[in-house]
């Protein structure tokens, strides 16, 4: 079945500092690619999406390449700030048997100091 | 812009009590969501909706039960809560379409006492 993987964390960074978090699926059809942020004690918000391979999903100075030969989409920012600060999920979206189903990675937490 | 709003943001019940969460979203989305998501475990599928008055089992479906009587409004039932209910309950909705993204709520806080 599908699955999506992150890199865990915690991560903890100095301001400007690059980021990269690591993301890698599984799907047996074509599927959609996110990532969503969540401040504390909020829900998830998108972050950005790729629907199709080499798509390149940006938002707020993040960006992911949808990779299909890698089966990845990894998130970077070049220069983090201290509102960086949150979890991150990767996550996809695939047609199953009654109609589109996502997964969702554990989230990674990032913390900025500065 | 989208929204899902779901009724509570912090809510204490006992145990024993049926508890309801609500969602409504003003999107006119066919899906609808109702997640758990507890520290390292992330976030768990309790049921979902592809439409009005239909319901399926997500990966975590025991203790819980749903109802979707109008396509903008879904809510999720505690039966009997239990302490091990004590979890953040997130609801989402998305439009029938594995191109589009979810949309989550901000989430309810729920204690069970």
């Amino acid at each position: 079945g599908d699955s999506v993987t992150q890199m865990e964390g915690p991560v903890t960074l100095s301001e400007e500092a690059f980021l990269t978090i690591n993301c890698t699926y599984t799907a047996t059809g074509y599927p959609s690619l996110f990532w969503y942020v969540q401040y504390p004690g909020e829900g998830l918000q998108l972050l950005l999406k790729a629907t199709k391979a080499d798509d390149k999903g940006s938002n707020k100075g993040f960006e992911a390449t949808y990779r299909k030969e890698t089966t990845s989409f990894h998130l970077e920012k070049g220069s983090v700030q201290v509102s960086d600060s949150a979890v991150y999920f990767c996550a996809l979206s695939d047609w199953g048997g009654t109609g589109n189903q996502f997964y969702f990675g554990t989230g990674t937490s990032l913390t900025v100091i500065p | 812009d989208v929204k899902v709003t779901q009724s509570s943001r912090y809510l204490v019940k006992r145990t024993g009590e049926k508890v309801f969460l609500e969602c409504v979203q003003d999107m006119d989305h066919e899906n609808m969501f109702w997640y758990r998501q507890d520290p390292g475990l992330g976030l768990r599928l309790i049921y979902f909706s592809y439409d009005v008055k239909m319901k399926e089992k997500g990966d975590i479906p025991e203790g819980y039960s749903v109802s979707r009587e109008k396509k903008e409004r879904f809510s999720l039932i505690l039966e009997s809560a239990s302490t091990n209910q004590t979890s953040m309950y997130l609801c989402a909705s998305s439009l029938f379409d594995s191109n589009q993204p979810q949309h989550f709520g901000d989430g309810t806080r729920l204690s069970i006492l």
